[in-house]
């Protein structure tokens, strides 16, 4: 079974309006963490936010905001004030146990495409 | 920023070569690290994890005697596709985090990438 589920392969966003990337994961594990990369053309992962299973809150870091919603398993990515520069593949992972020595594991990833 | 440095960036060679990438961790030791694979329009696939002094361990499906894994220091793994052959062609990602953080919320930083290409 899949582990993390990401189903859009592409989404749209106009400049300067929000986005939200959908993630579900599964998983037994009481500990675990979310994690959004980031993946532009040239091909680098860049980390943007982490929700670890025991946090209380949503993560935020600047643009980027994670709703978490635990009991449904979904850890969606919002982007807010979308800009070109955000057009890129984004992906959600996932890192099973309180161990920061496990790999993560992707979803597939949806392609995001920002429209001037 | 804790920094992993990939080397090379881009390799295109023959069949039948071997193929050595490196991955350093620039800041920060790492006792484990990770190596990728993706394909074209696809996700990253965990190819094996490479443990500091002892053997690397791999997934299911990949062949050991084909991606050997050194993991000689605490800040360098090494990938060697051998032999390598047209369907080896990939991008090969590394990836470590700071062993020195206990907090299991730090994030894997990976390197650049490695484009191979075998013709």
């Amino acid at each position: 079974a899949q582990k993390i589920t990401q189903t859009q392969p592409g989404m749209f966003v106009q400049e300067k309006e929000a986005v939200t990337l959908d993630c579900t994961y599964d998983t037994s594990d009481p500990s675990y963490g979310l994690f959004w990369y980031k993946q532009p053309s040239s091909g680098e992962m860049i980390f943007l936010i982490y929700q670890g299973s025991y946090d209380q809150q949503n993560a935020t870091e600047g643009r980027y905001s994670l709703n978490f919603q635990k009991a449904r398993k979904s850890a969606n990515l919002v982007i807010s004030a979308s800009q070109l520069g955000d057009s890129a593949m984004y992906f959600c992972a996932m890192r099973e146990g309180r161990s920061g020595n496990t790999p993560l594991v992707f979803g597939k990833g949806t392609r995001l495409s920002v429209i001037a | 920023g804790a920094v992993v440095s990939q080397h090379p960036s881009r390799v295109i060679c023959k069949s039948g070569t071997s193929v050595k990438i490196e991955c350093r961790s620039l800041d920060f030791q790492a006792t484990t690290m990770f190596w990728y694979r993706q394909f074209p329009k696809q996700s990253l696939m965990l190819m094996a994890t490479s443990n500091e002094g002892s053997k690397a361990t791999y997934e299911q499906g990949v062949e050991k005697d084909k991606f050997l894994i050194n993991h000689a220091s605490l800040t360098l793994s090494t990938l060697t596709v051998t032999s390598a052959h047209p369907e080896d062609s990939s991008f090969y990602i590394c990836s470590a985090r700071d062993s020195s953080r206990v907090n299991s919320n730090q994030p894997q930083h990976f390197g650049d990438g490695t484009r191979l290409s075998i013709l």
